[in-house]
C-alpha cells in the first residue's frame, strides 16, 4: 500500500541551529503535503503545508521544501528554540479516497 | 471560536464491549475524519465524512464504523473491543474535503482497552 517514509526518527540540535526532517512518499499523484507538530498529550497542530504546485514555502523560522520528481519533501526549522522541541509528522494526501498517509514522527529535542 | 471538540477525553473499556466516541467540528466546517493514534506511532486515517456522505474509508476491519449528523457532528464506533485497539482517537475537520482544505484536529480520546 501507500506509504510514508521519514527520517530520521530522532534529532537532537543545540539551540539556534537549523533542523532538517526529510520525508519521502509513494503515491506519484499525491499534491498536498502538511507538516504536524505534536507535543506531549496534545493534539497535531498544523505548522506549514505545500501543495504541488510550488516548489518551496516558508513562514518565518519554518520552511517546506518539495520534489515532485524524487516524491519527496523536507521541513526546515531555522534558530530552533526549546519550545520547539515536539514530535513532527509529514503527511501525504492520496490521490484517492480522501486518505491522508502519515510519516512515523521525528522527535526532535532543541538543547538549551 | 471554539475548534473541534471531541467526548469524552478518555474511556476505560474491556475487550468484547463497544465504544461511541463524538465529535463536534469547527463552526461552519462539512468534513470530519477520524484517525487512530497508536503511541509512538502517526495517526491512521479511518474514514473521512464530507456533508453526511462517506468519502473515504482506511485499512480497518467492519468492526470500525462511522457516520455523520445534519449539523455535521460525527460518531465513531467500534464493536467488539481488542486489546489492540487502544489508542487516541483523533477527529480532524475541514469546511471541504481535506483535499481542497487545510484540516484541524481536535484533541481526540484516549481509549484504553483491557
Amino acid at each position: 500500500g501507500e506509504n510514508v517514509e521519514q527520517h530520521p526518527s530522532t534529532l537532537s540540535v543545540q539551540e539556534g541551529d537549523s533542523a532538517v526532517i526529510k520525508c519521502t512518499y509513494s503515491d506519484s499523484a499525491s499534491n498536498y503535503f502538511p507538516w504536524y507538530k505534536q507535543e506531549l498529550g496534545k493534539r497535531p497542530q498544523l505548522i506549514i503545508d505545500i501543495r504541488s504546485n510550488v516548489g518551496e514555502k516558508k513562514d518565518q523560522r519554518i520552511a517546506v521544501t518539495l520534489n515532485k520528481t524524487a516524491k519527496h519533501f523536507s521541513l526546515h526549522i531555522t534558530e530552533t528554540q526549546p519550545e520547539d522541541s515536539a514530535v513532527y509528522f509529514c503527511a501525504a494526501l492520496l490521490s484517492y479516497g480522501q486518505n491522508f498517509v502519515f510519516g512515523p514522527g521525528t522527535r526532535l529535542s532543541v538543547l538549551p | 471560536d471554539a475548534g473541534v471538540t471531541q467526548s469524552p477525553t478518555h474511556l476505560i473499556k474491556t475487550r468484547g464491549q463497544h465504544v461511541t466516541l463524538r465529535c463536534s467540528p469547527i463552526s461552519g466546517h462539512k468534513s470530519v475524519s477520524w484517525y487512530q493514534q497508536v503511541l509512538g506511532q502517526g495517526p491512521q486515517f479511518i474514514f473521512q465524512y464530507y456533508e453526511k456522505e462517506e468519502r473515504g474509508r482506511g485499512n480497518f476491519p467492519d468492526r470500525f464504523s462511522a457516520r455523520q449528523f445534519p449539523n455535521y457532528s460525527s460518531e465513531l464506533n467500534v464493536n467488539a473491543l481488542l486489546l489492540g485497539d487502544s489508542a487516541l482517537y483523533l477527529c480532524a475537520s475541514s469546511f471541504k474535503p481535506p483535499a481542497e482544505e487545510t484540516q484541524y484536529f481536535g484533541p481526540g480520546t484516549r481509549l484504553l482497552v483491557l
